[in-house]
């Protein structure tokens, strides 16, 4: 069973530039948290989506946005890039099926680790 | 904010069983406990979850105490693999979108 796929691994970008980064969750799996990881502040959750719907947001200015797609996939998207935004970027699947806790589970990919120069 | 404590760092010699707590004296009835880890430079793993029994799988053992306020996650025979950062962290079953809190966790040494 393939798991949690992320691409690019790795990236950098200059300052004032954007990035979008890709997750393929586990099939089957339709929700889908984006988490930031930095020296720092540690993991710190960014959105989740589920079927294709935001419903949660953590405490990041309107530059970070996300979509998902009907077949679960999701992107994120930062815009005009700060150095602050160099970070590991994980994102996780999970089946979430009601009335079974083991299902929230969230399973996590390798991330995209994004160096902004 | 993170609901839980745990210990920075903690030293385990290789072989042996590493036990790792966590406070979570705020606990709610329909919290569970969960426990991930972090190799270096990899995502978060998931170990093991709970409610209020002592749960077992083929990776580690988690005691939980009978007020729920605290827990153990005992990995039996720890190796130099088993080096990681280990999170322990409350989460409402059926909370599809409440997002796990990290907190800082402990990191584990496994030294040969």
């Amino acid at each position: 069973k393939a798991g949690v796929t992320q691409t690019p691994r790795y990236l950098i970008k200059t300052r004032g530039q954007q990035v979008t980064l890709s997750c393929s969750p586990i099939s089957g799996h339709r929700s889908v948290s984006w988490y930031q990881q930095t020296p720092g502040q540690g993991l710190q959750f960014l959105f989740e989506y589920f079927s294709e719907t935001q419903r949660n947001k953590g405490n990041f200015p309107g530059r970070f946005s996300g979509r998902q797609f009907s077949n679960s996939r999701s992107e994120m998207n930062v815009s005009t890039l700060e150095l602050g935004d160099s970070a590991l970027y994980l994102c996780a699947s999970s089946l979430e099926k009601l009335g079974t806790p083991g299902a929230n589970v969230l399973t996590f990919g390798a991330g995209s680790r994004l160096t902004v120069l | 904010d993170a609901k839980t404590t745990q210990p920075p760092s903690m030293d385990c010699a290789e072989g042996r069983a590493a036990n790792l707590p966590c406070n979570h004296s705020t606990i709610s009835g329909n919290e569970y406990v969960y426990w991930y880890r972090q190799i270096h430079s990899q995502g978060p793993q998931y170990i093991i979850h709970g409610l209020k029994n002592n749960e077992t799988n083929e990776m580690a053992s988690l005691i939980i105490t009978e007020d729920r306020k605290s827990s153990t996650l005992i990995l039996p025979h720890a190796t130099l693999r088993d080096t990681a950062v280990y999170y322990c962290i409350v989460r409402a079953w059926n909370s599809g979108n409440t997002p796990l809190v990290f907190g800082k966790g402990t990191r584990l040494s496994v030294i040969a």
